[in-house]
């Protein structure tokens, strides 16, 4: 069945410095592909989330790449603040078809 | 709070009971979720429902069941049938033929077996 995985499963750096979460899919009919970020005790949120047609997508500090090819897509966060701890999942969708979820990277950044 | 709520927050059940949690939005989305959050794991699907009186078995369906007898109600049995029930768990809510699954997330229902 269809399959996201996602690495790593933690990741600590130091403010300031970047951080890189990858994920790879199974499906290849998936053409969506948003992140999530869960922090401490809260809900998970959508931050950025890009569509097949698309090969990145930047936000601020955050940006998504995505290679069809290869099944794979990143996400990049620069600058990383201390407000930027949390959980990040990453999840892949066909249109208007059911996410499937990475295991989640917790991402700790230190002052 | 995001249009989305769960209850209870937190729940204990005793071995061999049947419990069930609530999830109710005021979102007018069509579709809603149930996922399982455990440590290391994700957010795996149980039960998603993309209309009234329709619903699918996801990923982890087995000792779970549900209903959606209305549009903005979509209520988790976790049965003695499941096997590990202590989890987190996550409900949540889309517009069903958006063409993207934007997830609206509930705050959660922590329930712990004794």
């Amino acid at each position: 069945g269809e399959n996201v995985e996602q690495h790593p499963s933690t990741l600590s750096v130091q403010e300031g410095d970047s951080a890189v979460i990858k994920c790879t899919y199974s499906d290849s009919a998936s053409n969506y592909f948003p992140w999530y970020k869960q922090e401490l005790g809260k809900r998970p949120q959508l931050i950025i989330d890009i569509r097949s047609n698309v090969g990145e997508k930047k936000d601020q500090r955050i940006a998504v790449t995505l290679n069809k090819t290869a099944k794979h897509f990143s996400l990049h966060i620069t600058e990383t603040q201390p407000e930027d701890s949390a959980v990040y999942f990453c999840a892949a969708s066909r249109e208007g078809g059911k996410l499937i979820f990475g295991q989640g990277t917790e991402l700790s950044v230190k002052p | 709070d995001g249009g989305i709520t769960q209850s209870p927050k937190y729940l204990f059940r005793k071995e061999g009971q049947n419990v069930t949690l609530s999830c109710e939005q005021n979102l007018n989305h069509d579709a809603m979720y149930w996922y399982r959050q455990d440590p290391g794991q994700g957010l795996r699907l149980i039960y998603y429902s993309q209309i009234v009186n329709d619903f699918q078995k996801g990923d982890i369906a087995e000792g779970y069941s549900v209903s959606r007898e209305k549009k903005e109600s979509f209520p988790l049995t976790v049965t003695s049938a499941q096997k590990n029930p202590t989890a987190f768990y996550l409900c949540a809510s889309s517009i069903y033929g958006a063409g993207a699954n934007v997830l609206t997330f509930g705050a959660g229902s922590r329930l712990t077996v004794l």
